[in-house]
């Protein structure tokens, strides 16, 4: 069965600096999910790459799927106190099962 | 303002006593799904929804039950709750499947914190 992992599991950073976080799968991914959840809440939707070599911004966060699309990055650039959270990435599978895995998620801390 | 809703939002129990948690969406999605989420295991899909009357499980299904009677609501009963169905829930739903050429934005409801004692 297809995986997903993570890394780094927990990261802090001081206020301004950039990170990068992985996703890594075991297979093809197939339409990439990157969602951000503060503690005990719910998940927000931040990003969907589906496309090998795919690129997309939202505000400082920029997420991409590599060519070969069995790994996506996550970009955050000048790092603020509000973008503290755990980070999610999900995968659907090769067909359309409706079954979704994720990753177990890295938790993102920026000092002040 | 589309949302997926879910109730009740913390809920204490004890062992064997049948509880339900509600799910709604207000964006006629066809797709409904339930995970659970948990310290070190991350989100875990329990069942899934491709439409009304069609359900399947997902890679935690044992001591859960769904249905969906509904479009807009995919309840989760737990017919005999145990201690290790502690755990965070959340339902989430899409306009479809997500999985081969086509991916769909899964909307996420708030969570239902279950303690079982």
């Amino acid at each position: 069965s297809q995986e997903l992992e993570q890394s780094p599991q927990s990261l802090i950073v001081q206020e301004g600096k950039n990170l990068t976080i992985n996703c890594t799968s075991s297979k093809t991914l197939y339409g990439l999910y990157w969602y951000k959840q503060k503690y005990g809440e719910g998940l927000i939707f931040l990003m969907m790459l589906q496309k090998g070599g795919e690129e997309k911004s939202h505000e400082k966060i920029t997420a991409k799927l590599d060519e070969k699309k069995q790994q996506s990055s996550l970009h955050i650039t000048a790092s603020q106190p509000s973008h503290a959270g755990i980070y999610l990435c999900g995968a659907g599978g090769s067909s359309n099962t409706g079954k979704l895995i994720f990753g177990q998620g890295t938790t993102l801390q920026v000092k002040p | 303002e589309a949302q997926v809703t879910q109730n009740p939002r913390y809920l204490i129990t004890v062992t064997g006593k049948k509880l339900t948690v509600t799910c709604s969406q207000n964006m006629n999605h066809e797709y409904m799904s339930w995970y659970r989420q948990d310290p070190g295991l991350g989100l875990r899909q329990i069942y899934y929804s491709m439409n009304v009357e069609v359900t399947d499980k997902g890679d935690v299904p044992e001591g859960y039950k769904v249905s969906r009677k509904e479009k807009r609501n995919f309840p989760l009963i737990l017919e005999s709750p145990s201690p290790n169905q502690t755990s965070l829930y959340f339902c989430a739903s899409s306009l479809g499947l997500a999985g081969g050429s086509r991916s769909y934005e899964q909307y996420f409801g708030p969570g239902t914190r279950l303690t079982v004692t």
